[in-house]
């Protein structure tokens, strides 16, 4: 069966730290690959997405994730976080020829000042 | 440009009560999405329409729920009657077309007492 799984669901860091969430899917064939965020309080929001091309994303406020397809992972990445970092992320795929989105579980991001 | 409307923002009733959610997505977005997002897990796609056609729902618990977009604009998800485990957040998203990237409203909080 398809799905997406994060690996951290709870993570917490300084301010400047650097950050790397992890996002494994199990998909056979070609897949779109989304990070999406979840501020405090607000709506979920697309951070940075995958559909072809170079496998080095970026995205808004200076997130960016790698696509490995050997690995089937597409891990997000900040090298240095900070205090408005803290929501949560999730990643999300979908077949290329399909249009039902898959979630992760999320991470939960805290960055202590 | 205005974002994904959804009302009420939060709903309490009681089990074997009705509840209905209410969509109004970007202008001009064609398809339209509603989730289930339970507290700790990702969010868990129900019901997928493009205009007013249901594309996808084999997720949705039919015997309880139903969804209907009518003019191919709006949409309402309705609960009938209302189980304890119906406690989550649903969420509506909207995409231009099929395949493209969906973008979220702020959801409803329903709890079930």
């Amino acid at each position: 069966a398809q799905s997406v799984s994060q690996h951290n669901h709870h993570v917490i860091l300084s301010e400047a730290a650097s950050l790397e969430l992890g996002c494994n899917y199990s998909y056979g064939g070609t897949v779109n690959l989304f990070w999406y965020v979840q501020y405090p309080g607000q709506h979920l929001q697309l951070l940075l997405k995958y559909f072809s091309g170079d496998p080095l994303v970026k995205g808004i406020k200076g997130f960016e994730a790698e696509f490995i397809k050997s690995k089937f992972s597409f891990n997000l990445r900040k090298p240095s976080v900070q205090w408005s970092d803290t929501a949560e992320y999730f990643c999300a795929a979908k077949l290329d020829s399909g249009y039902a989105l898959n979630f992760g579980k999320g991470t939960s991001l805290l960055v202590t000042p | 440009e205005a974002g994904v409307a959804q009302s009420p923002r939060y709903k309490i009733i009681e089990k074997r009560q009705s509840v209905a959610f209410w969509c109004n997505p970007i202008s001009g977005h064609a398809t339209l999405y509603w989730y289930q997002q339970i507290l700790g897990q990702g969010p868990k796609l129900l019901i997928q329409f493009q205009n007013n056609g249901v594309v996808d729902d084999s997720q949705l618990p039919k015997d309880r729920f139903s969804a209907e977009r009518l003019k191919g604009v709006d949409s309402t998800l309705k609960i009938q009657p209302a189980k304890l485990e119906d406690s989550a957040v649903y969420l509506c998203a909207s995409s231009l077309a099929l395949a493209d990237t969906q973008y979220f409203g702020p959801g409803t909080r329903l709890t079930v007492l």
